[in-house]
């Protein structure tokens, strides 16, 4: 059965740093471009990034409000997924998932991981 | 970037009622939409992806419509698992985004 695993969320100060990880088993992992979406505590969702695979280059794609501040990346030689977050703001608190991304819609999604930014 | 619309918000329903939400793309994107449902504390689900392709293993009462920039996905019968919050993402150009949601309750 395909199954992504989300771990590394927790309390951080502003600032600070966390490095979420997303582990993938029952799929070919190395194939696959993935992404990152996030919830805001009763918000919607909202789009993080994505790194496509290595066949397709393995460029990283991430929006305004995170770009030089979160970083993502693979190893597929052991089947993870990785978001480096860095100068950590109060409002990217959020439930982070980790999502197969299919190019035109993600497929499978983690169960997610919380971080919270908070003093 | 492409700002999506959703509409209602909220609304309240019945079993069996027949359910229609919109979503509207500030801009053009052919058929790149797609609908998510979640239920609280769990992971968004793929419903319905390139605006009207069902996802294997979903119930044939949901159907999507649309193309351009206004869609609608349709519950044609309402069972009491589809109380939920329903997303719809266009996938066209990044940075990928998300409607704000539609919350169908009882």
């Amino acid at each position: 059965e395909a199954q992504l695993v989300e771990s590394g969320g927790g309390l951080v100060k502003p600032g600070g740093s966390l490095r979420l990880s997303c582990a993938a088993s029952g799929f070919t992992f190395r194939s696959l471009w993935m992404s990152w979406v996030r919830q805001a505590p009763g918000k919607g969702l909202e789009w993080v990034g994505r790194i496509k695979s290595k066949t397709d280059g393995g460029t990283t794609d991430l929006p305004a409000p995170v770009k030089g501040r979160f970083t993502i990346s693979r190893d597929d030689s052991k089947n993870t997924l990785f978001l480096q977050m860095n100068s950590l703001k109060p409002e990217d608190t959020a439930v982070y998932y980790c999502t197969t991304d299919l190019g035109l819609y993600f497929g499978i999604w983690g169960q997610g991981t919380m971080a919270t930014v908070s003093s | 970037d492409i700002q999506m619309t959703q509409s209602p918000s909220s609304l309240s329903a019945s079993v069996g009622d027949r359910v229609s939400i919109t979503c509207r793309a500030s801009q053009f994107i052919s058929a790149y939409l797609n609908w998510y449902q979640q239920k609280p504390g769990k992971a968004p689900k793929l419903l319905i992806y390139t605006a009207s392709s069902l996802q294997s293993g979903v119930p044939s009462t949901f159907s999507g419509s649309g193309s351009g920039t206004d869609f609608t996905l349709t519950i044609s019968s309402l069972q009491p698992e589809d109380f939920a919050t329903y997303y719809c993402q266009q996938s066209y150009t990044t940075p990928l985004t998300f409607g704000g949601g539609t919350k169908v309750e009882i």
